[in-house]
């Protein structure tokens, strides 16, 4: 079974700031099965990042998914006020079929 | 416009049953993959169950294979959940998923979920 584990659990920063979000594989996850979510309270997960790096439909250029192999990285270049949320991220492989990872909280400072 | 809509969450007791619906609209429904994923309170996401667009190939989380069953009725456009024996630890919001349809593995549209409570 793959392992996704997401760091930092709880992120703190400000509007207008850069996030960086992490999420590692206990093993090599196919960039094209690497997949990010943002959840915000009472709200479904909404799709951002696919293949590890394209951006879902509608997804600002603002957010970028970036790595191969056992580590990704969500950047999110400017935070805006609805950009805080929990962030998830998701591959597919074996078993079970598909993973998430812990998740990011990104909270404003 | 894609839409999905579950239906069926409640309260149920400790080893009791209950079948979740996910009714979709606005896509081809039999051409993609469909999954349940869950979300216990306050927690993370959690893959419970998939199924191909033919209804031929099915996949479950080892946490509730032999208990859940997923099926889906293409000429309804409709995705179900069967679930038996539930335990106190099936509590959580359930999400039906849709899967893109490219190679990418991934979930491009959810449902707003549906509340399913194991309690005595």
């Amino acid at each position: 079974e793959i392992v996704l584990t997401q760091s930092p659990g709880t992120l703190s920063l400000s509007p207008g700031e850069r996030a960086t979000l992490s999420c590692r594989a206990s093993q090599s996850v196919s960039s094209s099965y690497l997949a990010w979510y943002q959840q915000k309270p009472g709200q479904a997960p909404r799709l951002l990042i696919y293949g590890a790096s394209s951006r879902a439909t509608g997804i600002p250029d603002r957010f970028s998914g970036s790595g191969s192999g056992t580590d990704f990285t969500l950047t999110i270049s400017r935070l805006e006020p609805e950009d805080f949320a929990v962030y998830y991220c998701q591959q597919y492989g074996n078993s079970p079929l598909y993973t998430f990872g812990q998740g990011t909280k990104l909270e404003i400072k | 416009e894609v839409q999905l809509l579950e239906s069926g969450g409640g309260l149920v007791q400790p080893g009791g049953s209950l079948r979740l619906s996910c009714a979709a609209s606005g896509f081809t429904f039999s051409s993609y993959a469909m999954s349940w994923v869950r979300q216990a309170p306050g927690k993370g996401l959690e893959w419970v169950s998939a199924i191909s667009g033919s209804g031929g190939s099915t996949n479950y989380a080892d946490s509730v294979k032999g208990r859940f069953t997923i099926s889906r009725d293409n000429s309804r456009s409709t995705l179900y959940l069967q679930m038996n024996s539930l335990r106190a630890e099936d509590t959580a919001v359930y999400y039906c998923a849709k899967r893109r349809g490219d190679g990418y593995k991934s979930f491009d549209y959810w449902g707003q979920g549906t509340l399913v409570t194991v309690s005595s």
